[in-house]
């Protein structure tokens, strides 16, 4: 069963860097089929994707993040992680990591993270 | 605004059927295959349909999911009080070159 775990810092800066960790456990993130993505949710609203890494460390980010995202692999340590620059009150989320499955025209999530907490604030 | 439009809330009784609809463009739905989640309060969301009908192992087969056109929609049969949460759909936008979420449904069983 895999199994997937955010970490980091659950208060950031108003300007500062966000940086979070995803921890696969059960499965490895070099394995073939399998992109590792995050995505996050403002509190009472909606989920917006963030972006993905291949394990060869190919990226795709969403366009309204990409000058303040990115996302980078370990593969030594079976984890990913995230870092959003410059970051404002309205980047206050809950944060998921998730496996994707991404084949020709399909898409989807097939295991996420419990989700953490990141607050912007002074 | 979310790419993918869905209502904002649905309801039903327990043992009614319920359908939530997505409708999107040619850019996503139209070319792209649609997943659905099904997020339970102060959980993360959970795969439900995959590939506009497909079940992963362990989603019960009242869960059911279709897709035509530029629209989908995830219906679910034999509703039961544990089914009460937000439903989200999904899709790739090639135009917009990422994967976009509808704004998600709330049902409530009555």
């Amino acid at each position: 069963q895999v199994q997937l775990q955010e970490s980091g810092p659950g208060l950031v800066k108003p300007s500062e860097t966000l940086s979070l960790t995803c921890t696969v456990s059960g499965g490895s993130v070099s394995g073939d089929s399998y992109f590792w993505s995050w995505i996050r949710q403002p509190p009472g609203k909606g989920l917006e994707w963030i972006g993905y890494i291949y394990y060869s460390g190919s990226t795709n980010y969403n366009p309204s993040l990409k000058s303040r995202v990115t996302i980078s692999v370990d593969t030594s340590k079976n984890q990913f992680s995230l870092k959003l620059s410059s970051v404002t009150a309205a980047d206050t989320a809950v944060y998921y990591c998730a496996r994707a499955h991404i084949a020709g025209a399909t898409t989807f999530f097939d295991y996420w993270g419990q989700g953490t907490l990141v607050t912007v604030s002074s | 605004q979310s790419v993918l439009t869905q209502p904002p809330s649905a309801s039903g009784t327990p043992g009614q059927r319920v359908t939530i609809s997505c409708s999107g463009s040619s850019s996503n739905i139209g070319s792209n295959t649609v997943s659905w989640y099904q997020q339970l309060p102060g959980t993360a969301p959970k795969l439900l349909i995959y590939t506009n009908t497909q079940r992963p192992s362990g989603v019960p087969d009242r869960f059911s999911g279709s897709r035509s056109g530029t629209s989908a929609s995830l219906a679910i049969s034999g509703l039961q009080s544990e089914d009460e949460a937000d439903y989200y759909c999904a899709a790739w936008d090639d135009s917009l070159n990422g994967l976009v979420f509808g704004g998600g449904t709330k049902l409530t069983v009555l």
